[in-house]
């Protein structure tokens, strides 16, 4: 059972590249979601999903994009990478329910745009 | 609108002294409320949930709605309590997301 698995956990682009970055999931977890960690910021949504097929905008949305074919995996694209996407990048899964909807974080990726 | 407050960005204590990290929250609805925590060079990683009502590590923390709180107390620091602390808030009606506060840094002194 590996959990939350991110990939890859450091990256170094230009500005103006595109890359993805890899989330998978092996709980059969209907909720997953996309995170950035900056300093003195927290923890902020960019995307999420309830299901295959279904996603929504977070609280910093713009710059990424996101789909989700199957319930294992959530890829987050990048279309053109800006510094101000350097940051530190979280994907996590739940089940959705009442009472069931605590999160599982993968290890996270570090992202340095130059 | 739906926020999280963490006042502390840092807090620090010495160990056996009693700890409380602050968390109030804005929401109109009735929100499920957490504490996630990041120990060094580990995942983030659930401490508690307001519905279970149980102590982890010797951690509780109670929400009031009336003051829209759901601060994290333990009596006595250990140093293997130093992490990063954060709340966040579940809406449950609505568009289901989870809003997360800024972080409490906390180092217990030895």
């Amino acid at each position: 059972n590996a959990g939350v698995t991110q990939t890859p956990k450091f990256q170094v682009l230009k500005t103006g590249q595109s890359m993805t970055l890899q989330c998978a999931q092996d709980m059969n977890h209907e909720y997953m979601s996309w995170y950035r960690q900056d300093p003195g910021m927290g923890l902020r949504l960019i995307h999420y999903s309830v299901g295959a097929g279904i996603t929504d905008q977070g609280e910093v949305p713009n710059g990424y994009n996101v789909s989700r074919s199957t319930t294992e995996d959530f890829p987050l694209r990048l279309l053109s990478a800006a510094p101000s996407q350097t940051s530190v990048y979280f994907c996590a899964s739940s089940y959705w329910g009442a009472g069931a909807n605590v999160l599982t974080f993968g290890a996270g990726s570090r992202l340095t745009v130059l | 609108a739906q926020r999280v407050t963490q006042p502390e960005k840092l807090l620090s204590v010495f160990k056996g002294a009693p700890v409380e990290l602050k968390c109030n929250y804005s929401y109109s609805g009735s929100p499920e409320l957490f504490w996630y925590v990041q120990y060094s060079r580990q995942r983030l990683q659930l401490l508690l949930r307001h519905i279970s009502r149980e102590s982890i590590k010797g951690f509780t923390a109670d929400l009031n709605k009336g003051e829209t709180s759901f601060h994290l107390k333990k009596p006595f620091a250990q140093e293997e309590d130093s992490a990063m602390y954060y709340c966040a808030l579940l809406r449950t009606s609505g568009t289901y997301k989870y809003i997360f506060g800024t972080g409490t840094r906390l180092k217990v002194l030895a």
